[in-house]
């Protein structure tokens, strides 16, 4: 079964960082591309960043661009968000998705539920 | 403001068929196929429609998606009560590099 599990969310205070981690099981973790998306309240949702299987790609949502990195670690079949230079807009629910294979950033057939990132004072 | 355009809501009636449009541009809806997710705040978004009218397994033929130009439709036969949630669609922007999505449309079953 399939299972995305999301931590790392909390409170931070504007300028801060978070890092976000999914934790992957059950299927070949390094098969398939990853990605965040986030769902400010009462927003839409916001593909936030993805990486390929191999790890040798990733992209990035200009918003975010430049103040979050997003990496994996395939012996821990675990994607990391890095989150730097937070602010207010930052707050959001943060999924962790899974691409249909390697290189895909769009189609995600499986989802975490999610970890709470507040950015305030 | 999405890159993508839907009504922030869509109404019917149990049974009926119902449409949520998606508006784009050639850079995004134009070159690119359309996909559709089901979400309820809070929880996991479920993926519906991806590709050429594609379904993953365990989603029902009620729901079907389509494309002309730079527009594109989920179509959704015998609504049910369960249907009652938010519905985005998503697809890649070249112009971009990134994948958008819509700004989600809210389904009510009356």
């Amino acid at each position: 079964e399939v299972q995305l599990l999301e931590s790392g969310g909390g409170l931070v205070q504007p300028g801060g960082s978070l890092r976000l981690s999914c934790a992957a099981s059950g299927f070949t973790f390094s098969n398939y591309a990853m990605s965040w998306v986030r769902q400010a309240p009462g927003k839409g949702l916001e593909w936030v960043s993805g990486i390929s299987g191999s790890a040798s790609s990733t992209y990035y949502a200009d918003s975010v661009k430049g103040r979050f990195t997003i990496s994996r670690d395939k012996s821990k079949n675990t994607v990391y968000l890095q989150m730097n230079s937070l602010s207010a807009e930052d707050t959001a629910l943060y999924y962790c998705a899974r691409g249909i294979n390697g290189y895909n950033y769009i189609v995600f057939d499986f989802w975490g539920q999610g970890t709470l990132v507040t950015v305030s004072s | 403001q999405s890159v993508l355009t839907q009504p922030p809501s869509a109404s019917g009636t149990p049974g009926q068929r119902v449409t949520i449009s998606c508006s784009g541009s050639s850079s995004n809806i134009g070159d690119n196929p359309v996909n559709w997710y089901q979400h309820l705040p809070g929880t996991a978004p479920k993926l519906l429609i991806y590709g050429l009218n594609q379904r993953p397994s365990g989603v029902p033929d009620r729901f079907s998606g389509s494309k002309s130009g730079t527009s594109a439709s989920l179509a959704i036969s015998g609504l049910q009560s369960e249907d009652e949630t938010d519905y985005y669609c998503a697809t890649w922007d070249d112009s971009l590099n990134a994948p958008v999505f819509g700004g989600g449309t809210k389904l009510t079953v009356l």
